[in-house]
C-alpha cells in the first residue's frame, strides 16, 4: 500500500510569485485535503477535493487554488506569495463517501514554503 | 464554528510514566468525531486514537486511552508507559460526520518530552 506523497519537499519563493505544490494519495483514497501549518500551530483546513471537485473550504482566499486529477493526485496552487504563507503545507487523504464520513485522514509529509 | 483547545503547549513525562494531555472543544452538534494525532519531528502526522461522539465507552490502542467526557465537551488522552518514541507534537482534533465537510479542525498542539 502506497502512502500519501508530497512534492516538493523544501521550496522557497519570493512575495509575489506563485508555486504550485503537488500530492498524491494513499491507493484506494478518494478524497484529499489541504492543510496549512505555520510554525507553532496546528494544521488549519484550506480546501478539500472529492471527485475532482472542491468539496468544502476553509478561510483561505481564492488566490489559493486546487486541482484533483481522476487518479486522485492533487495540486495546490498559491498565486502572489505573500510573506504569510511561509509554512508547511500537508496534504492527507481519505475514501469518503457523500453519505459517511469518518474524519480519518492520511497525511504526508509536507512541503515546506519559505517566502521571502 | 467549531473549536478545540489545548491548554498545555508543553509537557514532559519520564520514560515508563504515564502523562495525560488535556483537550477541549466547543460545538453545538451531537454527533462527531474526536482524534489524537501525533506528530513526530519527521513531520507526518499520524493518527493515535479515534473517538465517536455517539459511543460512551472510552477508546483504547494499546498504551493511549482516552478519557472522554460528552457534556464538559473535554477529550484528554492518556498515555502509559511512556517511551522514547513517544516525544512528538500531540494535537486534539475535531470533525463533523457530515460528507460534505470533511476536514478536521485542530488544537495548537501539545509538545511532549519524554526523559529517559
Amino acid at each position: 500500500e502506497t502512502g500519501v506523497t508530497q512534492s516538493p519537499t523544501h521550496l522557497i519563493k519570493t512575495r509575489g510569485q506563485q508555486v504550485t505544490l503537488r500530492c498524491s494519495s494513499q491507493s484506494g483514497h478518494n478524497t484529499v485535503s489541504w492543510y496549512q501549518q505555520a510554525l507553532g500551530q496546528g494544521p488549519q483546513f484550506i480546501f478539500q477535493y472529492y471527485r475532482e471537485e472542491e468539496n468544502g473550504r476553509g478561510n483561505f482566499p481564492p488566490r489559493f487554488s486546487g486541482l484533483q486529477f481522476p487518479n486522485y493526485s492533487s495540486e495546490l496552487n498559491v498565486n502572489a506569495l505573500e510573506l504569510d504563507d511561509s509554512a508547511l503545507y500537508l496534504c492527507a487523504s481519505s475514501f469518503l463517501t457523500r453519505t459517511v464520513n469518518t474524519g480519518e485522514l492520511f497525511f504526508g509529509e509536507g512541503s515546506r514554503l519559505t517566502v521571502l | 464554528a467549531q473549536t478545540v483547545t489545548q491548554s498545555q503547549p508543553e509537557m514532559s513525562v519520564q520514560e515508563a510514566e504515564t502523562v495525560t494531555l488535556s483537550c477541549t472543544y466547543d460545538t453545538s452538534e451531537s454527533d462527531y468525531y474526536l482524534f489524537w494525532y501525533k506528530q513526530p519531528p519527521s513531520r507526518q502526522m499520524i493518527l493515535v486514537i479515534r473517538q465517536e461522539a455517539y459511543k460512551q465507552q472510552n477508546a483504547t490502542e494499546n498504551r493511549f486511552s482516552v478519557n472522554f467526557q460528552k457534556a464538559a465537551k473535554s477529550f484528554s488522552l492518556k498515555i502509559s508507559d511512556s517511551q522514547l518514541g513517544d516525544a512528538a507534537m500531540y494535537f486534539c482534533a475535531y470533525s463533523s460526520p457530515g460528507g460534505s465537510q470533511g476536514n478536521l479542525i485542530f488544537g495548537k498542539g501539545t509538545k511532549l518530552s519524554v526523559k529517559p
